[in-house]
């Protein structure tokens, strides 16, 4: 199993540009995370999905969007990109999203809005 | 939700236990007290969880007082690879949002 797979590992984006940010798992987990990290600090929960067709906002959803059409993949959609969403990136998934449940993430995309 | 407190950085020789202690004093009774680490640049990794017995994995142990209001992520044997950043996370009643806070990092030295 590959795991959690993001791309792209690196991107520049200029203001008010867009871009997705793809997230696969092959696992068959039923529940995938988007979450943003500052330097320096600790995670944030943008969105998440409990399956197909479900999603919901976290801590920190605005300036994002997410789709989940298929239990594998759940992008993140930034449509105008701004400095504040400069970030490291990550995806991560989990079998049922129980208070037991542990997250497997992925290595991360590193997002730079100049 | 409840919240934890962390030391901000912690050292401990190669070889040596490394003790990392966190505090979540306002913890509800059926909320689960998580260790993730994150070593540098990669994504976090899921150590060991608990509720209210001490816990024991191949990565770690993990011992929380008998009120709940604090817990110890226990490396039995640190090595130069266990250098990262540590997360105390206290699961919330929604199961779904893992507030991940700035965490301790931990440097094991030669």
């Amino acid at each position: 199993n590959a795991g959690v797979t993001q791309t792209p590992k690196f991107r520049i984006l200029k203001i008010g540009q867009s871009m997705t940010l793809q997230c696969t798992q092959d696992m068959n987990h039923n529940y995938m995370y988007w979450y943003r990290q500052d330097p320096g600090m600790g995670l944030k929960l943008i969105y998440y999905s409990v399956g197909a067709g479900i999603t919901d906002k976290g801590e920190v959803p605005n300036g994002y969007n997410v789709s989940r059409s298929t239990t594998e993949d759940f992008p993140l959609r930034l449509e105008l990109a701004a400095p504040s969403q400069t970030s490291v990136y990550f995806c991560a998934s989990s079998y049922g999203g129980g208070r037991t449940d542990e997250q497997y993430f992925g290595p991360g995309t590193r997002l730079t809005v100049t | 939700d409840a919240k934890t407190t962390q030391p901000t950085s912690m050292d401990c020789a190669e070889g040596r236990a490394a003790n990392l202690p966190c505090n979540h004093s306002t913890i509800s009774g059926n909320e689960y007290v998580y260790w993730y680490r994150q070593i540098h640049s990669q994504g976090p990794q899921y150590i060991i969880h608990g509720l209210k017995n001490n816990e024991t994995n191949e990565m770690a142990s993990l011992i929380i007082t008998e009120d709940r209001k604090s817990s110890t992520l226990i490396l039995p044997h640190a090595t130069l690879r266990d250098t990262a950043v540590y997360y105390c996370i206290v699961r919330p009643e929604n199961n779904n949002d893992m507030r991940f806070g700035a965490g301790t990092r931990l440097t094991v030295k030669p």
